[in-house]
């Protein structure tokens, strides 16, 4: 059962425009919501995340949405630009247990000069 | 960031060798570290997650005999895969975790395996 649903599958945008990546949830004992970013042959890395208490956090040109009534966030990249080229995978958890990252199918990102 | 490690960062071995890839938290002490497999273009799927000193929890699918896991310190964890085969050419990756309930997930650069 895939509870991170992720959207869409890839996403071509000019320099300087905005990416806007969606994912929805199924499980409301979800706590933590992060942002990774994966170069080809490289292992994921932290951008940014968020818990269900804000609705939005923004740092530097990426921001997160956060909807709890509808079981949404999103990633925004404000300003994208071609170094900006990965793949990004929204993910979530729980903070008891054992922690375990559930994550999205994955964005594949171009950024075109 | 905390930073985790992995080694080797690529391997080919023959079918039906076993191969060992490690991983290490570097600067902190992980008391949890989950091992993933990532297919090409495909996203990040939990093969098990080990704490040290304890057997480790494989998720459903994942034969524990096949993929040994090992958790011996709170800076490194082991995974080998046993007699491998072609099937098993993935990219594997870990991350860690310390305590702390809130803390950030904190992932290794991968390790490439091909078995010819």
């Amino acid at each position: 059962q895939q509870q991170v649903k992720q959207s869409p599958q890839s996403l071509i945008v000019q320099k300087g425009g905005i990416s806007i990546i969606n994912c929805a949830y199924e499980n409301t004992a979800f706590d933590y919501f992060p942002w990774y970013q994966q170069f080809p042959g490289k292992g994921p890395a932290l951008l940014i995340a968020i818990r269900p208490d804000v609705s939005e956090k923004k740092e530097g040109r990426f921001t997160i949405s956060f909807n709890k009534s509808a079981k949404q966030f999103s990633l925004h990249i404000m300003d994208s630009q071609p170094g900006d080229s990965a793949t990004y995978f929204c993910a979530a958890r729980r903070d008891t247990g054992r922690r375990a990252l559930t994550f999205g199918s994955g964005t594949r990102l171009q950024v075109q000069p | 960031g905390a930073v985790v490690s992995q080694h080797p960062s690529w391997v080919i071995c023959k079918s039906g060798t076993s191969v060992k890839i490690e991983c290490r938290s570097l600067d902190f002490q992980a008391t949890t570290m989950f091992w993933y497999r990532q297919f090409p273009k495909q996203s990040l799927m939990l093969m098990a997650t080990s704490n040290e000193g304890s057997k480790a929890t494989y998720e459903q699918g994942v034969e524990k005999d096949k993929f040994l896991i090992n958790h011996a310190s709170l800076t490194l964890s082991t995974l080998t895969v046993t007699s491998a085969h072609p099937e098993d050419s993935s990219f594997y990756i870990c991350s860690a975790l310390t305590g702390i309930s809130t803390d950030t997930q904190y992932f290794g650069p991968g390790t490439r395996l091909t078995v010819l």
